[in-house]
């Protein structure tokens, strides 16, 4: 059962224009959200987060969104860039039956901006 | 910004030997680490929660004896793969919590990870 999910493989965006990436989760549970970003070969880098709290967290050309209604995030790149081309995770975090948090990432989006 | 870092970064080994990474959180201390692997085109999947001075907590379908994990101190966590085989081979990446300078809530921060692949 996929708990978060990343609905689209690959993103193709012109450099400039808005890249949006879309994730959904099903545990209403989780109360704090996550991007990450990653390279071929090299761990995950964390981009931006935001808790359950809020609905809009913005750093620079990055921006998420949270619509706890319809268990929706999405990350806004914009302008995009084409050094933003890779994989990029959301995950979700929450507690689990055993009292820790627990970190449940999606399947990634590879982004290709074109030059 | 907080830093893990994982050694080796790359490693390759005959079958049936055993490897051994590191992951270590550079100006924080933490309490909890995290294993993954990622499989090619696939997501991370967590292998195991490693919490300080006691045993890991392993995810359903994760061999304990295969993949052996001790975490030790506040900054280290090591993960040993045992008796090594070809399926072995993945790249492996650890995560450490601690929190963020800017946000103050807590925050998994991971390491480069390690590209094993035994022969």
């Amino acid at each position: 059962d996929q708990q978060v999910k990343q609905n689209s493989p690959s993103l193709s965006v012109q450099e400039g224009r808005i890249s949006i990436l879309n994730c959904d989760y099903t545990n209403s549970m989780f109360d704090y959200f996550l991007w990450y970003k990653k390279y071929p070969a090299e761990g995950p880098t964390f981009l931006i987060s935001i808790s359950s709290i809020k609905d809009k967290n913005e750093d620079g050309r990055f921006t998420v969104f949270l619509n706890k209604s319809a268990k929706h995030l999405s990350l806004h790149i914009v302008p995009s860039q084409p050094g933003d081309s890779a994989v990029y995770f959301c995950a979700a975090s929450g507690l689990t039956t055993s009292g820790t948090y627990k970190y449940i990432f999606g399947t990634g989006t590879r982004l290709k901006v074109l030059a | 910004g907080a830093v893990v870092s994982q050694h080796p970064s790359r490693v390759i080994c005959k079958s049936g030997t055993s490897v051994k990474i590191e992951c270590r959180s550079l100006d924080f201390q933490a309490t909890t680490m995290f294993w993954y692997r990622q499989f090619p085109k696939q997501s991370l999947m967590l292998m195991a929660t490693s919490n300080e001075g006691s045993k890991a907590t392993y995810e359903q379908g994760v061999e304990k004896d295969k993949f052996l994990i001790n975490h030790a101190s506040l900054t280290l966590s090591t993960l040993t793969v045992t008796s090594a085989h070809p399926e072995d081979s993945s790249f492996y990446i650890c995560s450490a919590e601690g929190t963020s300078l800017v946000e103050g809530t807590d925050t998994q921060y991971f390491g480069p990870g390690t590209r094993l692949t035994v022969l």
